[in-house]
């Protein structure tokens, strides 16, 4: 069984700039969530994607959007890039809305 | 006043230590409570699930949730140097959709 895969690792943008990261979900699970985890903070709720619907968003700007496939990946874009937008975005996913969540290792973002 | 509070540590303790980590909240409405390691780098990885008040024990892991105090706390027993990590306390509602509220983390070393 494959896990929560992420892509890329790691990139280095500048502000202003957009940027796509992409996340493939656990088999079987049709439910991805987004979140942002500062340097020295817990991860924060973006929002979540059940069957290629935005399902539910926390408190974050609309230049954050995200999709969701027919095979139930998923992609965060951020428009606009901020310095402050300098984070670890982790994607979890799930076998529906209610169920455990399982994280990826995560891309690591540097805004410049 | 965040919804979940934490200690960030850092926590270091001998090996074979009993290790004990908590958490406080503040809203009522939280009914799942979860617990999850985070080494340097990665992704958090749950370790323990709990549903309302009790104790539930995995292993080494005892995970015990005090709804009328709003007080959550996982104990690492024997512990070992692989359990050096961050601990993140987890919780949310039964809502519609799954916005996991996560405290800042604890960072524990365990010496050798």
């Amino acid at each position: 069984e494959t896990g929560v895969t992420q892509s890329p690792t790691h990139l280095i943008k500048t502000r202003g700039q957009q940027v796509t990261l992409r996340c493939s979900s656990q088999s079987g699970h049709n439910t991805v969530s987004w979140y942002q985890q500062a340097l020295g903070q817990g991860p924060q709720f973006i929002f979540q994607y059940y069957r290629e619907e935005e399902n539910g968003r926390g408190n974050f700007p609309p230049r954050f959007s995200g999709l969701q496939f027919p095979n139930y990946s998923s992609e965060l874009n951020v428009n606009a890039l901020e310095l402050d937008d300098s984070a670890l975005y982790l994607c979890a996913s799930s076998f529906s809305v209610q169920e455990t969540q399982y994280f990826g290792p995560g891309t690591r973002l540097l805004v410049l | 006043q965040k919804e979940v509070e934490q200690d960030p540590g850092p926590l270091s303790v001998p090996e074979g230590a009993i290790v004990s980590l908590n958490c406080t909240y503040s809203n009522s409405a939280f009914q799942y409570f979860m617990w999850y390691r985070q080494y340097s780098r990665k992704g958090p990885e749950l370790l323990m699930y709990t549903y309302s008040s009790g104790n539930k024990e995995d292993g080494r892991f005892t995970a015990q949730v005090d709804k009328s105090s709003k007080y959550i706390s996982l104990f690492i027993r024997d512990s070992q140097p692989s359990d050096s990590a961050t601990y993140l306390c987890a919780m949310r509602d039964s809502g519609g959709y799954q916005k996991v509220t996560f405290g800042t983390g604890t960072k524990l070393q365990v010496i050798p």
